[in-house]
Formats: structure tokens, C-alpha cells, sequence
């Protein structure tokens, strides 16, 4: 079937410290792969996404590239934030506006 | 950009009534709702996929006469927790479809069953 695997938590980390959080997946097809936030109390929002390999995604200083060979789409941070503490799901997309399947998250916490 | 609006953002109700969820999409057509439950520290787990104008499809496990989805139109779709028990305290997130492989997500609904 199709799956994520996404590194657990919780991820504690020092501000401006380098953030790496691992993703693989399993798929039948070519998917699209996302990250989404969540911050506390909140719905998700999408961080970044990438369609096909070797594309990569970015976003508020967030990367991730889509690795066919390794199926891997990890999330790097050169530098993070305090305001970077949240929940992040790694997630993936067989066909276009069909359903997502999602990682079970990644708690990040940053310490100032 | 998309915005899928999701009322209430909480509510607390008594076992044994019935709680309605709406989600509209405000700046775009939604043909297709999908429907997540999350559980506390844990991940989403889509509960059903609701189309406009015809019946939702239910992920195996989930029972569709305690949750009834309704997607009357292209830019309301509901979620209706009938007969509400304490475990189904949790927090409810609906999300669409948009352009360019973008997902909007609504803000998610805590629901306290007491």
C-alpha cells in the first residue's frame, strides 16, 4: 500500500541550530510530496511541496527535494527558530485532488 | 489565496446529542471535501470523502449513520456527529482540493464530548 514514514518526535533543538527531520514513503505510483505545519491549536498549513523527482520545495528557509532513488522527501532548516515549534507532517498525493496520506508528525521544539 | 472556513473552532456537548461541522469554501468551488480526525499527539486519519451532489465515501472503520457528511453544495460540505459519545472527543479538519496540487485546510474543529 501506499504509506509515509516520518522520523518521531519530539525534535529538540537550540535556536539557529540545523534542522533535519527524515521522511521515506511507499507508493505504487509517481506521487507528489508535502510538508505541512501545524502549529498549536491550529489546522495544517502547506510548507512546502515537490511533483516530481528531483524537484525541490521551499519555503521560509524550509527545503525538502523529492528523492525517487532513496523515496525520500526530508526536511532540512539551515537555521531555526524559536517560531518554527510545531508539528510537521510529511505527507503524499497519488493523483491530483485525491486524498492525502499522511506521515504520523514530527513534534519540533526550538529552545531560545 | 484558498480559503476553506471551518466552524465551530470548539464546542462542548452532552453524550447523546448531535454536533454539526460546516466547512465552505470561500474563494473557490470545492467539489470534493475530504474529512480527518486527529487524535491527541497523533496523526490525521481521513475519515471520509465527501463530493458535491452526491453520497460520501467512508474510510473502512468509520461509521457512516454516527457520521454523517452532507455536501449540499460547492462550497458548504458538513460533518454531523449524531449521538455523541465521550470518545468521540477529538479534533475534526476538513480540506480541499485547490489548483496546482494545493490542499487548503480548514482551521479544525475541537469537539469535548461530556
Amino acid at each position: 500500500g501506499n504509506s509515509v514514514t516520518q522520523m518521531e518526535g519530539p525534535v529538540t533543538l537550540s535556536e539557529e541550530a540545523f534542522l533535519t527531520i527524515n521522511c521515506t514513503y511507499t507508493a505504487t505510483g509517481y506521487p507528489s510530496l508535502f510538508w505541512y505545519v501545524q502549529y498549536p491549536g491550529e489546522g495544517l498549513q502547506l510548507l512546502l511541496k515537490a511533483t516530481k523527482a528531483d524537484d525541490k520545495g521551499s519555503n521560509k528557509g524550509f527545503e525538502a527535494t523529492y528523492r525517487k532513488e532513496t523515496t525520500s522527501f526530508h526536511l532540512e532548516k539551515g537555521s531555526v527558530q524559536v517560531s518554527d515549534s510545531a508539528v510537521y507532517f510529511c505527507a503524499l498525493t497519488l493523483n491530483r485532488d485525491d486524498k492525502i496520506i499522511f506521515g504520523k508528525g514530527t513534534r519540533l521544539h526550538i529552545l531560545p | 489565496g484558498a480559503v476553506v472556513s471551518q466552524h465551530p473552532s470548539r464546542v462542548i456537548c452532552k453524550s447523546g446529542t448531535s454536533v454539526k461541522i460546516e466547512c465552505r469554501s470561500l474563494d473557490f468551488q470545492a467539489t470534493t471535501m475530504f474529512w480527518y480526525r486527529q487524535f491527541p499527539k497523533q496523526s490525521l486519519m481521513l475519515m471520509a470523502t465527501s463530493n458535491e451532489g452526491s453520497k460520501a465515501t467512508y474510510e473502512q472503520g468509520v461509521e457512516k449513520d454516527k457520521f454523517l457528511i452532507n455536501h449540499a453544495s460547492l462550497t458548504l460540505s458538513t460533518l454531523t456527529v449524531t449521538s455523541a459519545h465521550p470518545e468521540d472527543s477529538s479534533f475534526y479538519i476538513c480540506s480541499a482540493p485547490g489548483a496546482n496540487y494545493g490542499y487548503t485546510f480548514g482551521s479544525g474543529t475541537r469537539l469535548t464530548v461530556v
